[in-house]
């Protein structure tokens, strides 16, 4: 089955700097990406997808970037504020059910 | 509009002791999804229902029994619930097949098993 890696498994940056975290998934039948991201007690909220179609995609200070050759994919986050702090999970899914397989997460911290 | 709303939000059990969670969602979803959480684990998928009357396994079924008998509830029992299965549980809802695959989450429900 299909098996997600994500790095790093922590991430300290100083507000203002950028943060990236690498995805690799093994199934090169995956065609949908979202990344989430859960703060503190809290439940996983989707930030951004992109489909295999796409080579990458912006909203405001987040990026994500495919690239369908290496089979990885990464979350680029520019100008970090300290509401960027949480956990940031990667998933991977090629069937019409939806299905996502997670990568284990980052846990991410932007110290002022 | 609630979104996805999981009952109980805690709750503690004793080994061997059996429980149901209630997942409900009032978006009309399709597809419903139950997920745990585990430290250094990701969300790992346990069952999922594409439809009323519908269910199938996920990753880690093992222990796990789901019945979605309305469109807009979802119920994973634990029938003798062991200390492994201490873990966060997230249910997720979505739209359905296509290309609108964004899952949405309940706010989880933190289990102990001692």
């Amino acid at each position: 089955g299909e098996n997600v890696e994500q790095h790093p498994s922590t991430l300290s940056v100083q507000e203002g700097d950028s943060a990236v975290i690498k995805c690799t998934y093994s199934d090169s039948a995956s065609n949908y990406f979202p990344w989430y991201k859960q703060e503190l007690g809290k439940r996983p909220q989707l930030i951004i997808d992109i489909r295999s179609n796409v080579g990458e995609k912006k909203d405001q200070r987040i990026a994500v970037t495919l690239n369908k050759t290496a089979k990885h994919f990464s979350l680029h986050i520019t100008e970090t504020q300290p509401e960027d702090s949480a956990v940031y999970f990667c998933a991977a899914s090629k069937d019409s059910w939806g299905k996502l397989q997670f990568g284990a997460g980052t846990q991410v911290v932007v110290t002022p | 509009n609630a979104g996805v709303t999981q009952t109980p939000k805690f709750r503690v059990l004793k080994t061997g002791q059996s429980m149901t969670l209630l997942c409900a969602q009032d978006m009309n979803h399709e597809y419903m999804y139950w997920y745990r959480q585990d430290p250094g684990m990701g969300l790992r998928l346990i069952h999922y229902s594409v439809g009323e009357g519908t269910t199938a396994k996920g990753e880690v079924p093992d222990g796990y029994n789901v019945s979605r008998l309305k469109k807009q509830n979802f119920l994973l029992g634990l029938e003798s619930a062991a200390p492994s299965q201490t873990s966060v549980y997230f249910c997720a809802s979505r739209y359905g097949g296509g290309a609108k695959n964004i899952q949405y989450f309940g706010a989880g429900t933190r289990l102990s098993v001692l």
